[in-house]
């Protein structure tokens, strides 16, 4: 079935250090990931994604890994900023069921100064 | 940068009414979607558009849900009569397959029922 699903609910960082946020996913046929970041007030803003075919993937800052043996996929911040303070969503999409997002339930990051 | 845009930000209606929320998607893609999000809970499909017609549709999209495309830029959901559940914020998005299956957001509509 769909199923996606986060370890922590709520993450505090100091500011400066590094954010790991992580989520679990169980459809198998997952082939494409991703990872959003929803300020208060706002729509899903995209971060990055990865596709199956790939176990890591960098952009600005962020890094997202993908472990297909246990189906468990994290986002990866350095230096984390006050700005990065947001709820994080990651969502799968499995081709063969059309193109549809299934989102996880979310995780607060709050980012200490 | 191009955005979708959704009007209005906030809705307010009584139970039983029939509300309309409209986007405007990026205009080169192709795929539309709406989205709702109940507060403190994840983001929930409700239905993918293309070529004019519904591709998908979840088990929320009931008979009281329906989306058109009325002309070549605009993607509007509509709820014929609004039960007190059906308050959430409501996201839609788009994205053109060129690209991937990265979905574009707009900030959304809050629709409160009474």
């Amino acid at each position: 079935g769909e199923s996606v699903g986060l370890h922590l609910p709520t993450l505090s960082v100091q500011e400066g250090d590094n954010s790991i946020i992580n989520c679990a996913y169980s459809n198998s046929a997952s082939d494409y990931f991703i990872w959003y970041k929803q300020e208060s007030g706002k729509g899903p803003q995209f971060i990055i994604d990865i596709r199956s075919n790939m176990d890591k993937r960098q952009g600005q800052r962020v890094t997202v890994l993908l472990n297909k043996t246990v189906k468990h996929l994290s986002l990866q911040i350095a230096a984390t900023q006050p700005g990065d303070s947001a709820v994080y969503f990651c969502a799968e999409n499995i081709r063969e069921y059309g193109n549809k997002l299934v989102f996880g339930a979310g995780t607060i990051l709050r980012v200490k100064s | 940068e191009p955005e979708v845009t959704q009007t209005p930000s906030h809705q307010v209606t009584q139970m039983g009414q029939e509300v309309i929320l409209r986007c405007v998607p990026i205009s080169n893609h192709l795929y539309f979607y709406w989205y709702r999000q109940i507060l403190g809970q994840k983001v929930e499909f409700l239905v993918s558009f293309y070529n004019n017609e519904i591709s998908e549709k979840s088990e929320i999209f009931d008979d009281q849900f329906s989306v058109e495309r009325p002309d070549g830029s605009n993607f509007t959901l509509k709820i014929r009569s609004t039960k007190l559940e059906d308050s959430a914020m409501y996201f839609c998005a788009s994205t053109n397959r060129e690209v991937g299956e990265k979905l574009f957001f707009g900030s959304g509509t809050q629709l409160s029922v009474l």
